[in-house]
């Protein structure tokens, strides 16, 4: 059972445009929502997160939009530009016993065209 | 600033060859990961480590051995190569910590025919 789900698979933007990604999950134990970026040929790093107790996060063109309700979180990106290309991952993490553990959904590979 | 390095970066293996994946960190974290990733699939854990001496297994750990006898290595074996293992694997390390990011290695494609 996939514990979180992205989409779109794939997206492309103009340059300039907004590029939105989605993740839905379901367990409600969920304690942290990452988003990942990675570039071709590289590993995967953070680009930014938030906690459940909040709705919004900006930094800089990057915003998250969380809905505790809906069980859902999204990646916006404004103005987006061709370096923003790259692939996308969402994170959902759950924290028992001391111990993180770190669930990826599927990826979204977003191309910004000039 | 080293961070994870993962060696090597290219490998081919034919079926039923046994091979070690190699991953160090220089960042003194306690957590280390192993992760592979496939088209559609994105990153999958195999087997993590929350200290030396200790291991646990992940969401797909058939066909992977690990130890972890030092706080900056965590190999990666695979005994008996099959194709289904063709894949790109990623280790990543974080802090023992709320919240902490992993940090990856810039992973190392293993194909096997």
């Amino acid at each position: 059972q996939q514990q979180v789900k992205q989409s779109p698979q794939s997206l492309i933007v103009q340059k300039g445009g907004i590029s939105i990604i989605n993740c839905a999950y379901e367990n409600t134990a969920f304690d942290y929502f990452p988003w990942y970026q990675q570039f071709p040929g590289k590993g995967p790093a953070l680009l930014i997160a938030i906690r459940p107790d909040v709705s919004e996060k900006k930094e800089g063109r990057f915003t998250i939009s969380f809905n505790k309700s809906a069980k859902q979180f999204s990646l916006h990106i404004m103005d987006s530009q061709p370096g923003d290309s790259a692939t996308y991952f969402c994170a959902v993490l759950l924290t028992s016993g001391g111990y993180q553990k770190v669930t990826f959904g599927t990826g979204t590979k977003l191309q910004v065209i000039p | 600033n080293a961070g994870v390095t993962q060696t090597p970066k290219f490998q081919v293996l034919k079926t039923g060859q046994s091979m070690t994946l190699q991953c160090a960190q220089d960042m003194n974290h306690e957590y280390m990961s192993w992760y592979r990733q496939d088209p559609g699939m994105g990153l999958r854990l195999i087997h993590y480590s929350v200290g030396a001496g200790i291991t646990d297994q992940g969401e797909v750990p058939n066909g992977y051995n690990v130890s972890r006898s030092t706080t900056e290595d965590f190999p990666l074996r695979l005994l008996s190569a099959a194709p289904s293992q063709t894949s790109v694997y990623f280790c990543a390390s974080s802090r023992q910590v709320v919240n902490s990011p992993l940090h990856f290695g810039n992973g190392t494609r293993l194909t096997v025919t």
